[in-house]
């Protein structure tokens, strides 16, 4: 257990529908990653928090992307008008400076009909 | 942009051997991460280094900041270290964390 939860962790939707994500980390885990991950490629950064601050976005996330962390504790990732390219395993991870590793949720994976 | 290089992109052992995955990036870095993903399952962090050699049971990890490499060794390897194993930096000055495609170990009894 790596004390970073995420829901769902799979969800199927049609092409245009909004969907959201959800990334639990435990309290102590200031810092918040967002990946996306492809079948067969590394993850890929989306974006990153320092408790409630959005300190940096990948340039690869269209503005069809948003991200949030309200009070530092929980994040949501919400993708409108969802594309089939869109279709992929959405990572979140969690880390307290200092730290050395870097904790990982089991993902959610999106499939985008 | 880090461009980050793993090799092999698979690798086949048996049951016992030692095992090296390498690492190379292109540009400063103020940390580099070695991660494990099982199939089907989540992303564990194996090591973080920004200098030197790590040891974790047998596992190996080696940095030379130098020449921007980095290896991960498995000693007496064993089928339940079968994963993709990951290298990923984060660049000098920024938060991301940049990640190579894995190499994939399958280690056979």
């Amino acid at each position: 257990d790596t004390g970073v939860s995420q829901d769902p962790r799979h969800k199927i939707t049609k092409r245009g529908q909004n969907v959201t994500f959800r990334c639990d980390p435990i309290s102590e885990h200031n810092r918040l990653y967002w990946y996306r991950q492809t079948l067969g490629q590394g993850p890929e950064f989306l974006t990153y928090f320092q408790n409630e601050a959005q300190l940096e976005k990948s340039r690869l996330l269209s503005d069809r992307f948003s991200a949030e962390r309200p009070k530092g504790s929980f994040s949501t990732l919400e993708i409108q008008r969802t594309e089939q390219g869109d279709s992929a395993m959405y990572l979140c991870a969690a880390t307290v400076p200092g730290r050395e590793k870097l904790f990982f949720g089991s993902g959610t994976q999106l499939s985008v009909l | 942009k880090n461009e980050v290089e793993q090799s092999p992109q698979n690798l086949t052992a048996q049951e016992g051997e030692f095992i090296t995955i390498n690492c190379s990036y292109s540009v400063g870095i103020s940390a580099l991460h070695w991660l494990q993903q099982h199939p089907g399952g989540g992303i564990v962090s194996l090591f973080m280094l920004s200098s030197g050699k790590k040891k974790h049971g047998r596992l190996i990890a080696t940095i030379n900041i130098q020449e921007k490499h980095s290896s991960l060794h498995i000693t007496a390897s064993h089928p339940r270290d079968s994963a993709v194993y990951i290298c990923a930096v984060t660049g000098a000055g920024s938060y991301q964390l940049t990640f190579g495609k894995g190499t994939k170990l399958s280690v056979i009894p």
